[in-house]
C-alpha cells in the first residue's frame, strides 16, 4: 500500500538551530502534501499545504518565515524550522494523497519528534 | 469543514466488540465520513471511510445512520493493540486536506 516516510524520526538540537524534516511518498506521486504539528495530549493541527512546484499555503496563525516548506518534486516535501526555540518543540507529521480525492484516504508519516534545548 | 462530536474517552475489555460513536449533524451530501486512529508516538493510520452505505474492511466496520447525521466505528474484537485515539472526520469530495478534532481515546482493558 501507499507509504509515506519521514526523516529524521527524532531531532534534538540547540536553540537557534534550523532543522529540516523530510517527507517522502515512497510508491506514489503526490502533488500535494500536508504538514501538521502535535503537542502532547492534543490533536493534530494542520500547519500548511505543500504544493509541488509552487508556494505552500499556510493556515492562519502559522508563520511562513518560521516554517519554510519546499516541495521540489512529486515525491518530496521538506519542512525547515528556522532558528528553532524551545517552544517549537513538538511532534511534526506529514501526509499525502496517493490519488484523486473522491474520498480516498490520506497516508501519514510516522512523525518527527523535535526537541529544542 | 463540518464538525464532528466524539466522546473524549472510552474503555473496553479485550476480545470484546467496541462501538465508537460520532455525531455529525451538519454533514453535507458530498461529505465522506473518514476514521483514522493514532497509536502512541505514531502518525495517524487510516481505518475506514464511507459515504452512505455501511462499510466493512479487515480492520473495522462503519455503520452510517440513514440520515447520515451519525456513524459508528465498530471494532469486532478489540485487542490491546487497538488502544489509540480514534478520529472521526468529515471530508468533502473536493477537499484534499484533513482537519482533526479531538477524537476518542480508547483504552483496552486486559
Amino acid at each position: 500500500g501507499a507509504v509515506v516516510s519521514q526523516h529524521p524520526s527524532w531531532v534534538i538540537c540547540k536553540s537557534g538551530t534550523s532543522v529540516k524534516i523530510e517527507c517522502r511518498s515512497l510508491d506514489f506521486q503526490a502533488t500535494t502534501m500536508f504538514w501538521y504539528r502535535q503537542f502532547p495530549k492534543q490533536s493534530l493541527m494542520l500547519m500548511a499545504t505543500s504544493n509541488e512546484g509552487s508556494k505552500a499555503t499556510y493556515e492562519q496563525g502559522v508563520e511562513k518565515d518560521k516554517f519554510l516548506i519546499n516541495h521540489a518534486s512529486l515525491t518530496l516535501s521538506t519542512l525547515t524550522v528556522t532558528s528553532a526555540h524551545p517552544e517549537d518543540s513538538s511532534f511534526y507529521i506529514c501526509s499525502a494523497n496517493p490519488g484523486t480525492v473522491n474520498g480516498q484516504p490520506q497516508h501519514f508519516g510516522d512523525g518527527t519528534r523535535l526537541s529544542i534545548l | 469543514d463540518a464538525k464532528t462530536t466524539q466522546p473524549n474517552s472510552m474503555e473496553s475489555n479485550e476480545e470484546e466488540p467496541v462501538h465508537l460513536p460520532c455525531n455529525h449533524s451538519t454533514i453535507s451530501g458530498t461529505d465522506y465520513i473518514h476514521w483514522y486512529r493514532q497509536l502512541p508516538s505514531q502518525g495517524p493510520e487510516y481505518v475506514i471511510h464511507g459515504l452512505t452505505s455501511n462499510v466493512n474492511n479487515r480492520m473495522a466496520s462503519l455503520a452510517i445512520a440513514e440520515d447520515r447525521k451519525s456513524s459508528t466505528l465498530i471494532l469486532h474484537r478489540a485487542t490491546l493493540r487497538d488502544a489509540a485515539v480514534y478520529y472521526c472526520i468529515l471530508r468533502d469530495v473536493g477537499d484534499d486536506k484533513i482537519i482533526f478534532g479531538k477524537g476518542t481515546r480508547l483504552h483496552i482493558l486486559p
